[in-house]
């Protein structure tokens, strides 16, 4: 069964840092590219940063570029989002996602992130 | 950016057939993906590549895209198809990952 499961969401003060993590299973990880995708609760999706199968291209959204960073280690089956800058528009629940083609085979969950004073 | 447009909600009854559009740029020459979401759930790919079936999906979920609107047809309509849907693009131009607004799709 293939599992995508998000950690590490939290409250954090605006201008804090947090680290989110994506533990795949159940699929061959190093096959597929992954992203970070979220959403408001209640409202839409939006894309927040992708990377390719062996880390060696990443891609940002405008409104996380230079703040925000994607990683991955293929020996753990695992996928990162290190943010820093937090901003309370960047509350939301955060989805991994795993892409093949251009589309995405497989989400997780989502983990929620709570920029707050 | 490339912008996808979505009708915020669409109602339809029992046993007849859901349309909902996904209005862009000449999207007809892209490859228009759709995902089902319902409430707490994750999103799950119902159409990929305009017109393809995932394996799982009903048969009662189909796709077409053609000139600057890609619809996502859902017919006999049942209780349990109440969800969010969402198209999706590729645009290199873009994010590149591209999503519509999203539609509430209303079973009455």
């Amino acid at each position: 069964e293939v599992q995508l499961v998000e950690s590490g969401g939290g409250v954090v003060r605006p201008g804090g840092s947090l680290r989110l993590s994506c533990a795949a299973s159940g699929f061959t990880f190093d096959d597929y590219g992954m992203s970070w995708v979220r959403q408001v609760p209640g409202k839409g999706l939006e894309w927040v940063a992708g990377i390719n199968w062996n880390g060696g291209s990443t891609g940002y959204a405008d409104s996380v570029k230079g703040r925000f960073t994607i990683s991955r280690d293929n020996a753990k089956n695992s996928l990162y989002l290190q943010m820093n800058t937090l901003r309370a528009e960047d509350t939301a629940l955060y989805h991994c996602a795993s892409n093949s083609s251009s589309w995405y085979d497989y989400w997780g969950q989502g983990t929620l992130v709570t920029v707050s004073s | 950016s490339y912008v996808l447009t979505q009708p915020p909600s669409v109602s339809v009854a029992p046993g007849k057939t859901a349309r909902v559009t996904c209005g862009g740029n000449n999207i007809g020459s892209k490859n228009v993906h759709w995902y089902q979401q319902k409430p707490g759930q994750a999103p799950v790919v119902v159409i990929h590549y305009d017109t393809d079936r995932p394996s799982g999906i009903p048969e009662r979920f189909s796709g077409s895209n053609s000139g600057n609107t890609a619809t996502l047809s859902i017919s006999r309509v049942e209780a349990g198809d109440e969800a969010d849907y969402y198209c999706q693009v590729w645009d290199t131009s873009s994010g590149p990952w591209v999503f519509g607004g999203g539609t509430k799709l209303t079973v009455l």
